[in-house]
Formats: structure tokens, sequence, C-alpha cells
């Protein structure tokens, strides 16, 4: 079965370190999203991207945060400054239109600890 | 305002027991969707089930199944049969579709452990 994808599992970095998050939709998908999930604490969205720019961004996606497509397969998020409130498992996800029906799947997620 | 709601923060069951999580939500768009997904403690996001505003009937997958009742808004996941590997956080989530807001917004989780 075809899955989302995403690198790293888990990642320490220090306080106000970029850090890239990265994620392989699924291939045939068009929609992909961001969302964290604080330990403990409910989903939240971040973003959502399709047609190569930003659908729709949540007020936790200020300037510190930035999306990507680099390539037909990658998308990434970027934290340019990273503050001890971004720890959290971050969420990719994908979903092949925005039809109703259609799911969105999850990546295994992305733990990041800022120290 | 909240547009899922959860209220049971965890609860027990007993194996090849049923268990009912609760799901309410509130929408003005006519065209949604409602999902389930659980969380082992392992981290991931798995997706369990989906139920349209539009469906007829009450969506089911193998030991899953929802209860939909639109007139009161509410979409419980029915789980039976549980097993030790149910044991996991539940979450609720909904998509509304006539804005082409296609985000989904999640409740805040029911924590479920299976007990032998």
């Amino acid at each position: 079965e075809p899955e989302v994808t995403q690198t790293p599992s888990h990642q320490v970095t220090q306080m106000g370190q970029e850090v890239i998050l990265r994620c392989v939709p699924i291939s045939n998908h068009l929609y992909f999203y961001w969302y964290r999930q604080i330990l403990g604490q409910k989903v939240e969205f971040l973003v959502s991207f399709y047609n190569n720019e930003i659908s729709e961004k949540s007020e936790i996606f200020d300037d510190q945060f930035s999306v990507e497509r680099p390539d037909g397969s990658n998308f990434t998020l970027k934290i340019r400054s990273t503050k001890l409130e971004d720890s959290a498992m971050y969420f990719c996800a994908s979903s092949d239109d925005g039809r109703s029906g259609n799911t969105i799947y999850f990546g295994e997620g992305s733990w990041l600890t800022v120290v | 305002a909240q547009k899922i709601t959860q209220t049971q923060p965890g609860m027990f069951v007993q194996e090849k027991e049923a268990v009912t999580l609760d799901c309410t939500y509130d929408t003005s768009d006519p065209s949604y969707g409602l999902f389930w997904y659980k969380q082992p403690s392992s981290g991931e996001m798995i997706f369990l089930i989906y139920q349209g505003s539009y469906d007829q009937q009450n969506a089911t997958e193998g030991r899953y199944s929802l209860n939909f009742q639109k007139a009161r808004k509410s979409a419980n996941l029915v789980i039976s049969a549980s097993q030790l590997g149910d044991s996991a956080m539940y979450f609720c989530a909904m998509r509304e579709y006539s804005s082409n807001d296609y985000k989904l917004s999640f409740g805040a989780g029911t924590t479920v452990t299976v007990r032998a």
C-alpha cells in the first residue's frame, strides 16, 4: 500500500538553529499538509499546499515557517530559527484531491526536540 | 469555537468487548466528511474510517463502525471485539468541503486501554 514517508524520524536541535523536515507524499496525490502535535495535546493544522503554493495556513504558521516542493516528490517544512515551544511531532499528510470521500493519509511523523 | 468535541479523555475496555468513542461536531457546511484516526504509542496516525455527510448508511470497516447521527451532529466510533492492540489514542476529525478548506480539524482525542 502506498504511504507517506517522513525523515528524520527524530531530530534534536539547539534553539535558534534551522530545521528542515522532509516528506515524500503518495505519488499521485495533489494536496499536501503539515500538522503538528505537541506532546499530549491535540493535532494542529499548520499549512496546506496545492498547485505549488500555500492554499491555507494557520496562525501557528508564522514567518519562521516555510514550505517547499523542490522537486516532483519531496515536500519540506523549514523552521528558520527554532524555539523551545517548537518541540513537537510534525506530521506530513497528503490526499489525492479535496473532494469528499478522499482520505488524508499521514506519515509516521518527525519528532522535533529543541533544547 | 471547537469544531470537534471528544468528551472522553480516557476509557478502559475489557478484551473482546465493544467500546463506543463519542464525537460531536459543529459545522454549517452541508458538505463535510468525518474521519477517525488511531494513534498508537509509537506515534503514527492511522486512518480507520470515513463518513460523508451525504452518506445514507453508517460506515463500517472490519471491526470499526461509525454511528452517524446527522441531526445530533454526532459521529461515534464503535470498536467491536476489542483486542489488546486497540490500546491507543483515537482522534475524530472533520473536513469541510464547500469553502475549499480541505484541512482536517481534530478533536482532543480519547485514550483507549484494553484490559486482558
